[in-house]
């Protein structure tokens, strides 16, 4: 299995913010890399597909870049809504491994 | 509205079995794969498997393999997942999401999500 970490795990932060999540793929993976938030008692939410492509409906302060084994999540400037868990997922190979996710709390 | 709506909570003792839903609306069934993840309680997401409702093509994670089967009704539009014999190790909250229809094993993501089922297993 390809494992997919995150860093970092938690991680606080002020509104008005930029903020960065990490994940590192244990191969390369091309661009094959997706990012979901979840809120507590939610389920998760497409945010970025294609390492870069921004799902519809999602804002544009929400960023993805990346290719290979490292890829970014960019929050330009952080909304009281942003705070939540973060995950990457790779679609390279099946099972198509979650990283173990980033916890984005108010500083 | 493309929707995924699942079965309800879950109380079951270890040694029981169950199966529980997802059904689709607003969109071609069979036009989409439908993954499942599991949550445990805490902690992150983990894929489990796959299936394509066109033809029950299923791709399970190796973790998953042997422990629970994933299964699909394409005349209602339901996507199942079944355990034979649970185990209090099975406690979690179950995700049914929608895929696009690409390669078996490369590419694609979950779009959109259910509302999820917890499953809760205890003597």
């Amino acid at each position: 299995d390809i494992q997919m970490t995150q860093s970092p795990s938690s991680l606080s932060a002020s509104v008005g913010d930029r903020v960065t999540i990490t994940c590192r793929a244990s191969q390369s993976i091309s661009n094959y890399l997706n990012w979901y938030q979840q809120k507590p008692g939610k389920a998760p939410k497409l945010l970025i597909y294609a390492a870069s492509s921004l799902q519809s409906g999602v804002p544009s302060r929400f960023s993805g870049s990346g290719s290979g084994t490292d890829f970014t999540l960019t929050i330009s400037s952080l909304q009281p809504e942003d705070f939540a868990t973060y995950y990457c997922q790779q679609s390279y190979s099946t099972p198509h491994t979650f990283g173990q996710g980033t916890k984005l709390e108010i500083k | 509205e493309v929707q995924l709506v699942q079965s309800g909570a879950e109380v079951k003792k270890p040694g029981e079995s169950l199966k529980i839903s997802c059904k689709g609306s607003g969109y071609s069934f069979t036009s989409y794969w439908i993954g499942w993840v599991r949550q445990m309680p805490g902690k992150g997401l983990e894929w489990m498997g796959i299936i394509y409702p066109g033809d029950s093509d299923t791709r399970y994670s190796p973790s998953f393999q042997g422990q629970v089967t994933i299964s699909a009704d394409k005349s209602i539009s339901t996507a199942y997942l079944q355990w034979n014999s649970l185990k209090a190790s099975d406690t979690a909250m179950y995700y049914c999401a929608r895929r696009p229809l690409v390669g078996a094993t490369t590419g694609g993501w979950f779009d959109p999500w259910g509302q999820g089922t917890l499953v809760t297993v205890s003597s």
